[in-house]
């Protein structure tokens, strides 16, 4: 069946600029996790929705980041006033049952590559 | 959180195994191993996971040492489009739903 996509693949914009992130997560899937990606470096966490609320935001770097599942399956990473520093890979995984279930697989789509110029 | 140590760049001959080790000597007795591949511009990819038996599927084999303290991931045929990085994870139920990755081990499979 279809994975778990995301668009766009890629995103370059200007520095002070607003930004959206798509992520599609696999059906039925019931928890959605947002993590960021940095060159040489392995993805780190930054959100984790199960359903329609965000069970952990703990990994937001600051207040110019927020994401949204409204309806509890496609969600969008909003990035405003974006820095330079906010270039990275993010990538977006979604799980069947979540609820921070031990053995519950997280699948991750391609990643959406920002640049900040 | 149990850390985990890997070394950074590992080489395998092609058709020959590869063992990627992985120490994790704070582990806990209810926290899970998990390996994760990324394969260059891709997402990681799942690849196994285990407790404290040894765990096979079709992608590789996974060995955990009796006192839990390390692990090794055994790719049994490597193939060069197992040329990736490898992700060892500790998980346990106090994380929430967050996997928690270091540097892993850049695996170069060499014909």
């Amino acid at each position: 069946g279809a994975g778990v996509s995301q668009t766009p693949s890629n995103k370059v914009t200007e520095k002070g600029k607003y930004v959206e992130l798509r992520c599609d997560p696999i059906s039925g899937h019931t928890a959605l996790y947002w993590y960021r990606q940095s060159l040489g470096q392995g993805p780190e966490f930054l959100i984790y929705f199960q359903g329609t609320g965000a069970a952990d935001d703990s990994g937001l770097p600051n207040d110019r980041f927020f994401a949204v599942r409204p309806e509890g399956s496609v969600s969008t990473l909003k990035i405003q006033r974006t820095e330079r520093g906010d270039s990275a890979v993010y990538l977006c995984a979604s799980s069947l049952v979540g609820g921070g279930a031990i053995t519950d697989t997280q699948y991750f789509g391609p990643g959406t590559r920002l640049t900040v110029l | 959180d149990a850390k985990t140590t890997q070394p950074p760049s590992m080489d395998c001959a092609e058709g020959r195994a590869a063992n990627l080790p992985c120490n994790h000597s704070t582990i806990s007795g209810n926290e899970y191993v998990y390996w994760y591949r990324q394969i260059h511009s891709q997402g990681p990819q799942y690849i196994i996971h285990g407790l404290k038996n040894n765990e096979t599927n079709e992608m590789a084999s996974l060995i955990i040492t009796e006192d839990r303290k390390s692990s090794t991931l055994i790719l049994p045929h490597a193939t060069l489009r197992d040329t990736a990085v490898y992700y060892c994870i500790v998980r346990g139920d106090n994380q929430g739903g967050k996997l928690i990755f270091g540097q892993g081990t850049e695996l170069s499979v060499k014909p």
